[in-house]
């Protein structure tokens, strides 16, 4: 089993919608849990960080935590195709991390 | 803030020969960097972790003797493909965490990538 499971997609919605992004994980220490967006031939790029369980929002991005269900969610509001990328999940214990293998978002004008 | 370049951003060379890449964190002191390779529509795979002024500790299945990994500074390291092949060619990406704070610790801040092609 491995430490971090993440649909790897396709997802394709329409622009507007509302996406879920979600992964699983099996280590409960793990003790941060981040959110990545890579495009096309670029480096990841730091979406969100989280610590604790519950949500956090930073404009159209909400991340959610539930350390109880060990699950993680990233939710985009308001899609736009400029959002359409590879979305990574992340986790972190102690100085490891661990990556999700990413779901492929694509958005349709 | 947490910037991350990496140089070429893109290279060719021939088989045989050997080319380094060089990752820089611009705005803080990376004590610890990553180095990852990508392939096409595939996640990242961890090569190797370094710390500041030590040995790289490589994952299983990396040659150290062909990625050679150096961290001199802390905002510095570079990775050497040596004697490449045209197997080696993929999307090599490097980030770096610091020591401390919020930023630091608990993130990687990942560089844009180089795409090594081997003829």
């Amino acid at each position: 089993q491995k430490e971090v499971e993440q649909d790897p997609g396709p997802l394709s919605v329409p622009e507007g919608a509302i996406v879920s992004l979600n992964c699983t994980y099996s280590n409960s220490a793990f003790q941060y849990f981040m959110w990545y967006r890579q495009y096309s031939r670029k480096g990841p790029e730091l979406l969100m960080y989280t610590y604790s369980s519950g949500n956090k929002e930073d404009g159209r991005f909400t991340a959610q935590v539930d350390k109880s269900s060990k699950y993680i969610s990233l939710f985009i509001r308001d899609s736009q195709p400029s959002d359409s990328a590879t979305y990574l999940c992340a986790m972190r214990n102690f100085n490891k991390f661990y990556f999700g293998s990413g779901t492929k978002l694509n958005v349709k004008p | 803030g947490a910037v991350v370049s990496q140089h070429p951003s893109w290279v060719i060379c021939k088989s045989g020969t050997s080319v380094k890449i060089e990752c820089r964190s611009l705005d803080f002191q990376a004590t610890t960097m990553f180095w990852y390779r990508q392939f096409p529509k595939q996640s990242l795979m961890l090569m190797a972790t370094s710390n500041e002024g030590s040995k790289a500790t490589y994952e299983q299945g990396v040659e150290k003797d062909k990625f050679l990994i150096n961290h001199a500074s802390l905002t510095l390291s570079t990775l050497t493909v040596t004697s490449a092949h045209p197997e080696d060619s993929s999307f090599y990406i490097c980030s770096g965490t610091s020591g401390g704070g919020f930023r630091g610790t608990d993130t990687q801040y990942f560089g844009p990538g180089t795409r090594l092609t081997v003829l």
